[in-house]
């Protein structure tokens, strides 16, 4: 079963960019995964999904400040000039034959 | 433009059972995989069960199997989900999500709380 680690926390300055990362297990590095972005309070909102080749598809509407990226096990979700509405909590999501997983989140501080 | 619509959920004692709608509009719901995700107060996303485009094929996670079952009637575009023998610990917002490979779309949610 593929299990996806994420940092529990992360912050940046207003106006800056921040990279979360989503690690894949072994045996599942060339998973597809998906980010989500959930304010709180409020329902979670998809954002992209991202393949281990570093190709990805975003949601309607998902700012162009928002993208995604690769290295290995390793899926990245970069958020460039910052704005006080990323401060969120993000999760990545991937799936085998019959099981989702979500990660545990990563909470992002917007300074 | 999609709409994922739950309903359903209250309070209700340990023991007890409930079962959750999610209307589901602006898609052809059949050719839909649909998933329920619950997330407890101050918790993480966990997906619970995943139903194919025909309703043939269900899957659940360990912490719900034997308890819940997953279900469709795609004439209706609804997604339900029977909930037997709660718990405390399946006090929760409950999301029902549409998948095109990851989830796509999510609800709104609907809140469960289970006590006494």
């Amino acid at each position: 079963q593929p299990v996806l680690t994420q940092s529990s926390s992360a912050s940046a300055s207003l106006g800056s960019s921040v990279k979360l990362t989503c690690t894949l297990n072994s045996g599942h590095s060339n998973n597809i995964i998906a980010w989500h972005q959930q304010h709180p309070g409020k329902a979670p909102r998809y954002l992209m999904n991202l393949e281990g080749s570093g190709s990805y598809n975003k949601g309607s509407g998902v700012p162009d400040r928002f993208s995604g990226s690769s290295s290995g096990a390793d899926r990245y979700l970069t958020i460039s000039n910052l704005q006080s509405e990323d401060e969120a909590d993000y999760y990545c999501e991937t799936w085998d034959r019959n099981s989702r997983v979500f990660g545990g989140g990563t909470k992002l501080t917007v300074l | 433009e999609v709409q994922l619509l739950e309903s359903g959920g209250g309070l209700v004692q340990p023991g007890g059972s409930l079962r959750l709608s999610c209307a589901a509009s602006g898609i052809t719901f059949s050719n839909y995989v649909m998933s329920w995700v619950r997330q407890a107060p101050g918790k993480g996303l966990e997906w619970i069960s995943v139903i194919s485009g025909s309703g043939d094929t269900t899957y659940y996670a360990a912490s719900v199997k034997g308890r819940f079952t997953i279900s469709r009637d795609n004439s209706k575009n609804s997604l339900y989900l029977q909930m037997n023998n709660l718990r405390a610990e399946d006090t929760a917002v409950y999301y029902c999500a549409k998948i095109v490979t990851t989830t796509d779309h999510w609800g709104q949610g609907t809140l469960v709380i289970v006590s006494s």
